[in-house]
């Protein structure tokens, strides 16, 4: 069965650069959320989407922006990159936003900022 | 706002043997989902278990059972005839209706041989 595809999976950056990540849900899936994971760190919730419009906003920098297009892929937009921007950024997808869907989630980007 | 609770940083347990990982959570919500989430070495998010939060029975997946007592706020996780390969961080999620999930901070389980 599709997952939920990332890409890149692996990004090295100097500080000031800007990022771009990038989410393919599965099939029919309508919904995308971004986590972050610093190291040692539980998953905070970044920014969701559902048919392209931002349905839920977390602890997302100010630096970073996202959206989600027409084929409901999602792209998380990083600027002025910092060292505590280093981290692995999941993407998930689930069908819908009401009743019991669960959240399938990606393999993760790993981001470090040299 | 939602919380959840994992109280345990680190557990160990012995191959074959069974562990419980505890987790507690606060809501005002009334229904609402809550999961095990299990992150190998590879950092990969799987899914080990879910619960409905109106649904009074314990959910199971072979080895995976849960303890779900609803007025308690606690959801522990008892995982049976261990194996190497639970080895893992732990993750207890709470997700409400239509929403994001919020994680707790997880805990390290160790299968030892």
């Amino acid at each position: 069965a599709a997952g939920v595809i990332q890409s890149p999976r692996h990004l090295i950056k100097e500080k000031r650069e800007t990022a771009t990540l990038k989410c393919y849900p599965i099939p029919r899936h309508d919904t995308v959320y971004w986590y972050q994971q610093g190291p040692g760190q539980d998953p905070q919730f970044l920014i969701s989407f559902y048919e392209k419009m931002q349905s839920d906003k977390g602890s997302i920098p100010d630096r970073f922006s996202a959206q989600q297009f027409s084929d409901y892929h999602s792209e998380l937009n990083m600027s002025s990159l910092e060292l505590g921007d280093s981290a692995l950024y999941f993407c998930a997808s689930r069908r819908g936003l009401a009743g019991y869907n669960e959240q399938f989630f990606g393999p993760g980007t790993r981001l470090t900022v040299l | 706002a939602q919380t959840v609770t994992q109280s345990q940083p680190e557990m160990s347990v012995q191959e074959a043997e069974t562990v419980t990982l505890s987790c507690t959570y606060d809501t005002s919500e009334n229904n609402y989902y809550l999961f095990w989430y299990k992150q190998p070495p590879s950092r990969q998010m799987i899914l080990v278990i879910r619960q409905e939060a109106y649904k009074q029975q314990n959910a199971t997946e072979n080895r995976f059972s849960v303890n779900f007592q609803k007025a308690a706020k606690s959801f522990s996780l008892k995982i049976s005839d261990s194996q190497l390969g639970d080895t893992a961080m732990y993750f207890c999620a709470f997700k409400s209706v239509g929403g994001k999930s919020t994680f707790g901070d997880g805990t390290t389980l160790t299968v030892k041989p």
